[in-house]
């Protein structure tokens, strides 16, 4: 069973960094068909994708976050992070780490999700 | 960006009830669209995939169809535990957008 888990501080200050663990479980982060994702969803509110990062490196960031975002990954403890800069109000939300499945036949989707973890920017 | 727009985007219904929501793509996404339930304070959990795949452990009331620009969710014999909101959502370009959801409630 495909298990994955969020840790970090719950409250960040205006202007710091955010930052993210997940660590995943029942699968190994290697797993060259698997995206490994972050989504936010503010409070009361739709979903939002963040971006993804793959084993090898390579990254794909919402354009509206480009400027701000870097995620990393670390196949030796099988996991990924997520950090964002210069935090503010707007990114209050719950965050969640997913992994995006990628296949040639059915497309990409969502199939395993970390419970969420609320991060709170506030002073 | 791909805008996913749901509709309604709450309905009042009541057990054994057919529902249907629906899900638009400002673009064609073939069949790139996936559905989501979300219960309150949980994550959201794959349903249908690829437009009309089912997840597995899905009941069979739920079924999926469309492709290009319009995609519809049915749930045939609605039951408690599918009180929920219910988010679609493209696969087709990056970045990944979602529909703002549909909540269905009981009547």
């Amino acid at each position: 069973q495909v298990q994955l888990q969020e840790s970090g501080p719950g409250l960040v200050e205006p202007s710091q960094t955010l930052s993210l663990t997940c660590t995943v479980s029942g699968d190994f982060i290697s797993h060259g068909s698997s995206y490994w994702t972050w989504i936010r969803q503010h409070p009361g509110k739709g979903l939002e994708w963040l971006g993804y990062i793959h084993y090898s490196g390579s990254t794909n960031y919402n354009p509206s976050l480009e400027s701000r975002i870097a995620m990393s990954v670390d196949t030796s403890k099988n996991q990924f992070s997520l950090r964002l800069r210069s935090v503010n109000a707007a990114d209050t939300a719950v965050y969640y780490c997913a992994r995006d499945r990628s296949t040639t036949r059915y497309g990409k989707y969502f199939d395993y999700w970390g419970q969420g973890t609320l991060v709170t920017v506030s002073s | 960006d791909i805008q996913m727009t749901q509709s309604p985007s709450s309905l009042s219904a009541s057990v054994g009830d057919r529902v249907t929501i629906t899900c638009r793509a400002s673009e064609s996404i073939s069949t790139n669209l996936n559905w989501y339930q979300q219960k309150p304070g949980k994550a959201p959990n794959l349903f249908i995939y690829a437009a009309s795949s089912f997840q597995s452990g899905v009941p069979s009331r739920f079924s999926g169809g469309g492709s290009g620009t319009d995609f519809t969710l049915t749930i045939s014999g609605l039951q408690p535990e599918d009180f929920a909101t219910y988010y679609c959502q493209q696969s087709y370009n990056i970045p990944h957008t979602f529909g703002q959801g549909t909540k269905v409630e009981i009547k």
